[in-house]
């Protein structure tokens, strides 16, 4: 009953590493998103796919490309980390990509950029 | 421009109180309303969620109360327990839309002390 699995749950990384951060759901969804939480910023949408073969720019996209691998995985890569990206990441998924289907979340994964 | 803003930021109950928190809207277009809440090292999980048709919706303790009018809704936590203890966060989107995005407010740390 594993639901939205990200791994790492932890990375330190140094200016200018990349890095990608990995998502899996194991309940046959169709659409998938990666946000980031900062303090008093609460959830912000960076980039979703709506179904698989399809990514779209969220709220802040700059910075970060993503890969729909297949419909289970979906990946997001950080090119040359900065340390304003140090953040918890968050991925989730949802049946469809209609706005009153309830996203699954999974537990994130908290960056530090040095 | 920030779509949804919630108040307060942080809030502190003794148990068996009631907590509220509350969300203001500007896009008349939203028509979905969900309330997510997170543990920490957690992500978040939805809680309970409200379409602009009814007043009011209630699940166990949880109540979300809607005014369309004033583009307000607010979650009530009534007989507040320490282990309702988390951060909330409102959001809303438009459910009509092909690709929809859910804007979250900035979250509330809810603190129910023993």
């Amino acid at each position: 009953n594993a639901g939205v699995t990200q791994t790492p749950k932890f990375q330190v990384l140094k200016t200018g590493q990349s890095m990608t951060l990995q998502c899996a759901q194991d309940m046959n969804h169709n659409s998938m998103y990666w946000y980031r939480q900062d303090p008093g910023m609460g959830l912000r949408l960076i980039y979703y796919s709506a179904s698989e073969g399809t990514t779209d720019k969220g709220e802040v996209p700059n910075g970060y490309n993503v890969s729909r691998l297949n419909k289970r995985e979906f990946s997001l890569r950080l090119e040359s980390a900065a340390p304003s990206q140090t953040s918890v990441y968050f991925c989730a998924s949802s049946e469809y990509s209609r706005g009153n289907q309830p996203q699954h979340f999974g537990d994130g994964t908290r960056l530090s950029i040095l | 421009q920030q779509q949804v803003k919630q108040s307060p930021q942080s809030l502190i109950v003794q148990k068996g109180g009631i907590s509220i928190i509350n969300c203001a809207y500007e896009n008349t277009a939203f028509d979905y309303f969900p309330w997510y809440q997170q543990f920490p090292g957690k992500g978040p999980a939805l809680l309970i969620a409200i379409r602009p048709d009814v007043s009011e919706k209630k699940e166990g303790r949880f109540t979300i109360s809607f005014n369309k009018s004033a583009k307000q809704f607010s979650l009530h936590i009534m007989d507040s327990q320490p282990g309702d203890s988390a951060t909330y966060f409102c959001a809303a989107s438009n459910s009509g839309g092909s690709n929809y995005k859910l804007t979250f407010g900035k979250g509330t740390l809810l603190t129910v002390n023993p």
